[in-house]
Order: structure tokens, then sequence, then C-alpha cells
């Protein structure tokens, strides 16, 4: 595609419910990365995937985070249990290769995730 | 791990220079990052300098690093009121593809 996508845009919902978050990288980027932006705030590594694996998921606050690539292209981040802390925006951005020397990182507008 | 700082807020009259700056703790940084987001735009990496540099000049951006005080500086020479918006400083921690930003520089232009 023309760019990074991401879907919804806004995402609503109440504490205590499931969520699915959905990117679509640039076509023929191997490297895709979440971050989570909070109010005020830059950007916070989550997970960074290389094809279909996660090869490095240290950002991840706790378990009920989870993120999927299983075809090395579309991502899904999945949150369990919301709670009103995980409000925020979240970001996708891919990259042609693994890090700055493959290419840089394009960033998707994001999901504005509002958990009440 | 990476710690990145940034002041939050910087103001200046259109046609001035900005500067705006950071500071980070990992010294086995060897990329450093500028990038710009704009209200209900992305992020888009604006320039980014080696380690093994202590200046890189692109247009009207200039880049200077100081590697021994661990301070980065993003001068924006004849600044338009295009330029208003958020600038974060960041550098990898743990490998290139773990990037950690600072808190981000709100850029005023005041016509």
């Amino acid at each position: 595609g023309a760019g990074v996508s991401q879907t919804p845009s806004n995402k609503v919902t109440e504490k205590g419910k499931y969520v699915e978050l959905r990117c679509d990288p640039i076509s023929g980027h191997t490297a895709l990365y979440w971050y989570r932006q909070s109010l005020g705030q830059g950007p916070e590594f989550l997970i960074y995937f290389q094809g279909t694996g996660a090869a490095d998921d240290s950002g991840l606050p706790n378990d009920r985070f989870f993120a999927v690539r299983p075809e090395g292209s579309v991502s899904t981040l999945k949150i369990q249990r919301t709670e009103r802390g995980d409000s925020a925006v979240y970001l996708c951005a891919s990259s042609l290769l693994a890090g700055l020397a493959g290419g840089e990182q394009f960033f998707g507008p994001g999901t504005r995730l509002t958990v009440l | 791990g990476e710690d990145v700082e940034q002041s939050l807020f910087l103001s200046v009259r259109e046609g001035d220079s900005s500067v705006i700056n950071c500071t980070y703790t990992d010294s086995s940084s060897t990329y450093l990052y500028w990038y710009k987001q704009e209200p209900g735009a992305g992020l888009q990496l604006l320039t980014y300098i080696f380690s093994n540099m202590d200046m890189k000049q692109d247009q009207r951006l200039t880049v200077l690093l100081n590697k021994k005080d661990k301070h980065l500086s993003l001068r924006i020479a004849d600044t338009q009121t295009g330029d208003s918006a958020i600038y974060f400083c960041a550098a990898p921690s743990g490998g290139y593809q773990k990037v950690t930003f600072g808190t981000g520089t709100k850029l005023q232009v005041i016509p």
C-alpha cells in the first residue's frame, strides 16, 4: 500500500473488554513495530516483528498484551481485560529491513484507544 | 536502558532559528534520530546522525552531537509556520529496532 494503515482509527471500550488493533504495513516491509503513546509522552516501544516472529517483545507491559503477525504482513495487537490505564494512541511502524541500516521506520496514523 | 530527555515547549517567531535540545544516557547509541509529529499525522523521520559524526546539515536542518556530554540538538533555520509540530529525539536501546523516544518538544511558530 501507499503507507502504513491502522484500523480502527478510534476505539472506545469498557473496562474489562477485549480489543484488537490492526496494522497493515507497507507492502514488502519485513520489519513491523508497535508503540504506545500516552498523552504528552513520546512513543514507547512495545514489540518488534521480523517476518512472522516476534524478535523483541520486551516492551509489552504485561501478559494482557499480545501481538501476532501470522503471514509476515498484517499484524494484530490484542489486549485482554482492558484497563483505564491502557488508554493511549497505539502506533504501528514498518521498515524494509530491521533497524535504520535497513531503512527508516514509517509510522501509521495510530489507533486511539479509550477505555471507559 | 536508554533515557531520553527534552524540554517540553519552544516558541519562536517566523523567520528566526529554532534550537531543540535533547540529552540521552546510553553512550553506545550508534544512531540518534529526530522525528516530527504533526496533529492528526503519523510520526515522520526528519533526520538522523551517526554517533561518529558531530554535525549533519540537511537544507534548513542542522543536527549537532556532543557525544561526550550525550547532548543532541536540532536547529531549524528560517523557521516557518509549517514547522509547528512536536519534535521527538530518539535513540536505539538494545539494538537498532528498539527505539526510545523523548517526551517531545512542542514548537510553536508565531507569524
